[in-house]
């Protein structure tokens, strides 16, 4: 079973504050992909990244991949109310019995308070 | 470009009915994807589509089918209706359905009574 593990489930912080929140697995991804979800909403996807060791930045916001693509973070600095969401992180395998088939970590909720 | 676009965004059925929901993946894009949402499971993959073939199926009854027209639209059906089938129902597409980014409409809820 290809499994992405997320954490931490809740996160509730005020704004100005910094925050990360991890995905790891045991198995390696050809790629990985960060989403936020409003409720009652679809995921917009953040970024995708793709080679072990990338380190991608969105503004206020820090992606990196680990070496072995194994394991991700997400890096919020100075984190605002607008940051509000649910946090997702969804992994690919390449291959065929992987056809178009994300396995997704069970998200973060993220609430900045003002 | 236009979105992923997901029809009807909200649906109420009762048990034992059946329900179509409705996908149009961005243009050229020939890979759709479907995710069932719920607050116990989290996302997990339906089934994904490629040319009118379904390539790849995750682990649900076969209550839940889908199809793909020329056009690259999608369509998911659920027959016989149970209240644990209530949920956020995502469609995806991407280019080809390999490792590259998926694009997700705004989903349907479902909700059975």
């Amino acid at each position: 079973t290809q499994l992405l593990e997320q954490s931490p489930q809740f996160l509730s912080i005020q704004e100005g504050e910094n925050l990360t929140v991890y995905c790891n697995s045991s198995s390696v991804f050809s790629s990985l992909q960060w989403y936020r979800q409003e409720p009652g909403e679809g995921p917009v996807l953040l970024v995708t990244v793709v080679t072990g060791g990338e380190v991608k930045k969105l503004k206020r916001l820090t992606f990196q991949f680990g070496d072995a693509r194994k394991d991700s973070s997400l890096h919020i600095t100075a984190a605002q109310p607008g940051d509000t969401g649910l946090y997702l992180c969804a992994g690919a395998h390449a291959g065929g019995t992987s056809y178009g088939k994300l396995t997704f970590g069970q998200g973060t909720i993220l609430t900045v308070h003002p | 470009k236009a979105g992923v676009t997901q029809t009807p965004r909200y649906l109420i059925k009762t048990r034992g009915q059946q329900v179509t929901l409705s996908c149009s993946p961005i243009s050229g894009h020939r890979s759709v994807s479907w995710y069932q949402q719920t607050p116990g499971q989290g996302l997990q993959f339906l089934f994904e589509y490629f040319s009118e073939t379904q390539r790849n199926k995750g682990n649900f009854p076969g209550r839940f089918s889908g199809r793909q027209f020329s056009n690259s639209r999608s369509e998911m059906n659920v027959s016989t209706l149970e209240l644990g089938d209530s949920a956020l129902y995502l469609c995806a597409s991407s280019f080809s359905g390999g490792v590259e980014t998926q694009y997700f409409g705004p989903g349907t809820r479902l909700l059975v009574l």
